[in-house]
């Protein structure tokens, strides 16, 4: 059966970088795209970018262009979400959802999340 | 970018009832909507993909239509489990979400 594990919980300080890991099992890591979703208390959805294990191709939404990298180590099946200069506002959990390709993917498979919180 | 508004925000509803759920596009999106169930403290769940195909395992009760701008999530019979947030999900141009319809007890 096919799982994501994410990596704990943090606590971060403003202007710092944090990255988030998502550990895929049960099916070939490299077949599908893996996405970042983030949802800041009581709020909604708000997608964050895609990567292909397969390529390492990458696409960010707009909002976090230049702030965002996604990268992933297929050797051990894991993807990683780095975001940095963080700020108040980037307290939310991070998850990370699997996809296939092109306009018709879906997130089929998520993370179970990952609370990261910005304070001084 | 698309955006993507849902109504209503929230509604009020029985165990039994027919609800149903508006998500409208700011652009065509074909068909490329897809529906998420999201209770508290957990991931979202996928509902509804291609705008009507139901994910395996997903009730029947469910069930989604539209293309273009204008689709719909309809639960035909609202069940005790059913209490949850309701995110629709574009696919399109890049990815966007609808910004919930939380579904309460009345």
């Amino acid at each position: 059966q096919v799982h994501l594990v994410q990596s704990g919980a943090e606590v971060m300080k403003p202007g710092a970088s944090v990255k988030v890991s998502c550990k895929a099992s049960g099916y070939t890591f490299t077949n599908y795209d893996i996405n970042w979703v983030r949802q800041a208390t009581g709020q909604g959805l708000e997608w964050m970018g895609w990567m292909n294990p397969n390529s390492g191709n990458t696409g960010y939404a707009q909002k976090f262009q230049g702030r965002v990298t996604m990268t992933r180590n297929t050797s051990i099946s894991t993807a990683y979400m780095e975001l940095s200069s963080l700020r108040s506002e980037d307290t939310a959990v991070y998850y990370c959802a699997r996809s296939d390709f092109g306009a018709e993917s879906r997130f089929d498979y998520w993370g179970q999340g990952t609370l990261v919180t910005v304070s001084s | 970018d698309t955006q993507m508004t849902q109504s209503p925000s929230s509604l009020s509803a029985s165990v039994g009832d027919r609800v149903t759920i508006t998500c409208r596009a700011s652009q065509s999106i074909i068909s490329y909507l897809n529906w998420y169930q999201q209770k508290p403290g957990k991931a979202p769940k996928l509902l509804i993909y291609a705008a009507s195909t139901l994910q395996s395992g997903v009730p029947s009760r469910f069930s989604g239509s539209g293309s273009g701008t204008d689709f719909t999530l309809t639960i035909s019979s609202l069940q005790p489990e059913d209490f949850a947030t309701y995110y629709c999900q574009q696919s399109y141009n890049g990815r966007t979400f609808g910004q919930g319809t939380k579904v309460e007890f009345k």
